[in-house]
């Protein structure tokens, strides 16, 4: 168990339908990044948050928005949902706010289906 | 932005040392990298971050040559729980914003 939590593990909808994922850090970390896994792209990087900031931003469409709240938990949203949006969604948690020596811990991961 | 690029995949005998590299010909100056191991519908679990030369941990070592545009993880006797898929991960710092950029993953076959 990382101390990672994301909430729901599973999502099924429709196209241009709207959803919202949750992801509650390990106690203590500030930082929060968001990551998209496909079978065909990878892992991408989307945004990271740092005590309520955007820290940095990778490859997130404009439907997408994510937000980090002063309790530290964050939530992507994703909107006008499309086939290709079917994918895993992490969320990862660290200390501090930049790379170096800094140990990100991963959740489960929401798998999101769009029918 | 960063780019990487890794092998797809990679057999090994039980008991054998792996070598896994990543390639990161942009990598920006003052930027570290990462490896991560993933076991089918898990999250990605931090192995081993170094910034140049050699970083060894309990699991790993990595390796970076002094042009960093490319690190070496190297993974002693690995056994069957070995069988995962590897990822470099670099952070990149000159495009104007901070990105981070995972390879594509090298998925590493433990064989008994």
């Amino acid at each position: 168990d990382s101390g990672v939590t994301q909430t729901p593990k599973h999502l099924i909808t429709a196209t241009g339908q709207r959803v919202t994922l949750r992801c509650s850090p390990r106690s203590g970390d500030l930082s929060v990044y968001w990551y998209q896994q496909s079978l065909d792209q990878g892992l991408q990087f989307l945004i990271q948050y740092y005590n309520g900031e955007e820290r940095a931003k990778g490859n997130i469409l404009e439907r997408f928005s994510a937000q980090q709240f002063p309790d530290l938990h964050s939530e992507l949203n994703l909107s006008s949902l499309e086939l290709g949006d079917s994918a895993l969604y992490f969320c990862a948690s660290s200390v501090g706010p930049g790379q170096e020596n800094t140990e990100a811990f991963f959740g489960q991961g929401t798998r999101l289906t769009v029918v | 932005l960063a780019k990487t690029t890794q092998p797809i995949s990679m057999d090994s005998y039980e008991g054998q040392e792996v070598n896994i590299t990543c390639s990161h010909n942009n990598i920006a100056t003052n930027d570290y990298i990462t490896w991560y191991q993933q076991f089918p519908s898990q999250g990605p679990r931090f192995i081993i971050q170094g910034y140049k030369t050699k970083v060894t941990n309990e699991v790993a070592s990595l390796f970076i040559p002094a042009d960093r545009k490319s690190s070496t993880l190297s993974l002693p006797r690995v056994s069957l729980s070995d069988t995962a898929v590897y990822y470099c991960l670099v952070g990149d710092s000159g495009a104007g914003s901070y990105q981070l950029t995972f390879g594509k993953g090298t998925k590493l076959s433990v064989i008994p």
